[in-house]
C-alpha cells in the first residue's frame, strides 16, 4: 500500500467542468510534487512546493492550479480542460526537495 | 538541460533469463533512483544510489551507479513473471529527470 493517498482514483469530466483531484501524506515530507503520466510514458513534471510553497512550476496551462494548504495536502484544481490533458496524474512527496520520491497510485483522468 | 537515456525501451524474455537494463547521461547526478510501475499504480522506489561506483542488491536485482555518476544500470537475475512492468530510471540534478522507461515482460 502507498503512503501517498490520492483521490479520486477515476474521474471523467466534460470541457466545462471544474473539479479537484487530492493528494495527502502523513510521512513528514515537506517536498510534494504533481506530475502527468501518459500511457506508456514516464511521468512529466508539473508543479513542485517545497514547505507549502509554489517553487517550481513547468510552464502548465493555467486550466491546472495547484494548491498546498497545508504540509500534508496538495490539491489540482481543474478547469476547462482539452481532451489531450487526459492522462494519469500522480502525486509524489519526498522528505526535502533532492531526496527519494514517493508516489500515490494516481488519479485517472478522462476528459470528454 | 540534464536528459537521461534508458535502453532498451522494450525488453520480452522467457522466465529464467537474466537482463541489464541501462540509464546513460552526460550529465553528473548526485543521486538516482530506480522505479518499478505496474499498470493502474504509481511509480514504486526500488532503489536510491549516491556514490560513484556504489552497488546495491535487492534479492534477484543489482543496481550500480557509475564512478563518474553519469549513468546507471539494473540487472535482474533469473527473471520471473512478476517481475513484468515499466521500469524507470530517475536521477537528480536540479529536479528530478526521468529516463524514458524500459517496458519489461517476462513470459512462463
Amino acid at each position: 500500500d502507498t503512503e501517498v493517498t490520492q483521490t479520486p482514483k477515476h474521474l471523467v469530466m466534460g470541457m466545462t467542468n471544474k473539479k479537484s483531484l487530492k493528494c495527502e501524506q502523513h510521512m513528514g515530507h515537506r517536498a510534494m510534487y504533481w506530475y502527468k503520466q501518459k500511457a506508456k510514458k514516464p511521468p512529466e513534471l508539473m508543479f513542485v512546493y517545497s514547505y507549502e510553497k509554489l517553487s517550481i512550476n513547468e510552464s502548465v496551462p493555467s486550466r491546472f492550479s495547484p494548491e498546498c494548504p497545508n504540509s500534508s495536502l496538495l490539491n489540482l484544481h481543474l478547469h476547462a480542460l482539452q481532451p489531450e490533458d487526459s492522462a494519469l496524474y500522480l502525486c509524489a512527496s519526498s522528505l526535502g526537495r533532492a531526496q527519494p520520491q514517493h508516489f500515490g497510485d494516481g488519479t485517472r483522468l478522462s476528459i470528454l | 538541460t540534464q536528459l537521461l537515456e534508458q535502453s532498451p525501451q522494450f525488453l520480452s524474455i522467457q522466465e529464467g533469463e537474466n537482463l541489464t537494463v541501462y540509464c546513460n547521461s552526460s550529465s553528473v547526478f548526485s543521486s538516482l533512483q530506480w522505479y518499478r510501475q505496474e499498470p493502474g499504480e504509481g511509480p514504486v522506489l526500488l532503489v536510491t544510489v549516491v556514490t560513484g561506483g556504489e552497488v546495491k542488491k535487492l534479492k534477484r536485482l543489482t543496481f550500480q551507479f557509475g564512478d563518474a555518476r553519469k549513468d546507471s544500470s539494473l540487472h535482474i537475475t533469473a527473471a520471473q513473471p512478476g517481475d513484468t512492468g515499466l521500469y524507470l530510471c530517475a536521477g537528480y540534478g536540479n529536479k528530478l529527470v526521468f529516463g524514458a522507461g524500459t517496458i519489461l515482460r517476462v513470459k512462463s
